[in-house]
């Protein structure tokens, strides 16, 4: 059936430093690709998406990226900051006409002041 | 900013009992999910409704939980009885578009069976 697999499970960088999360897909026909971060308590909160005819996008610091071919995207933070410590999910949306997203196991990214 | 709404926040319940958590989707979105996310994993679905009608519940454990969106706007998720397994996250999501574009989550419902 439809998968996600997310890697790390765990990240952790200096303040400073940039941080990459990267999953991979098998449905081939996926089309959507949304990342989410969910702080300790709380619900996730949708913080950057890409759809599959587009190859990169960037919102200030956090940037994603997809590969078609390859079946994978990643998440790119730069200049990480101390708010930015929580767990990040990325997500695809699957080849049924329900709009299904299938989650990753998610990172939980630790950024050290 | 226009929100998904959850009620309660957090539930414990005994085993056997029965548990309802609430959902009020953003103004205008037609459809809504349900996830239930596990400690330390991902969301997975287990109800999505297109306006009222259920269109995904391939995962929805029939024999003990039901979900309804009668008027097509809030939405009641139950559990009968509550197993000690069903201690989860209970995630609402709703999105504005018939295929579901961006989905936009509540705060979850934490609920504990003891």
């Amino acid at each position: 059936g439809e998968n996600v697999e997310q890697h790390p499970s765990t990240l952790s960088v200096q303040e400073g430093d940039s941080a990459v999360i990267k999953c991979t897909y098998s449905d081939s026909a996926s089309n959507y690709f949304p990342w989410y971060k969910q702080e300790l308590g709380k619900g996730p909160q949708l913080i950057i998406d890409i759809r599959s005819n587009v190859g990169e996008k960037k919102d200030q610091r956090i940037a994603v990226t997809l590969n078609k071919t390859a079946k994978h995207f990643s998440l790119h933070i730069t200049e990480t900051q101390p708010e930015d410590s929580a767990v990040y999910f990325c997500a695809a949306r699957g080849s049924s006409n329900t709009g299904k997203l299938i989650f990753g196991q998610g990172t939980t990214l630790q950024v050290k002041p | 900013e226009a929100e998904v709404a959850q009620s309660p926040r957090y539930k414990i319940t005994e085993k056997s009992q029965a548990v309802a958590f609430w959902c009020d989707p953003i103004s205008g979105h037609a459809t809504l999910y349900w996830y239930r996310q596990i400690l330390g994993q991902g969301p997975e679905l287990l109800v999505q409704f297109q306006d009222e009608s259920v269109v995904d519940d391939s995962q929805l454990p029939k024999d003990r939980f039901s979900a309804e969106r009668l008027k097509g706007v809030d939405s009641t998720l139950k559990i009968q009885p509550a197993e000690l397994g069903d201690s989860a996250m209970y995630l609402c999501a709703s999105s504005p578009g018939a295929l579901g574009t961006e989905a936009f989550f509540g705060q979850g419902t934490r609920l504990t069976v003891v």
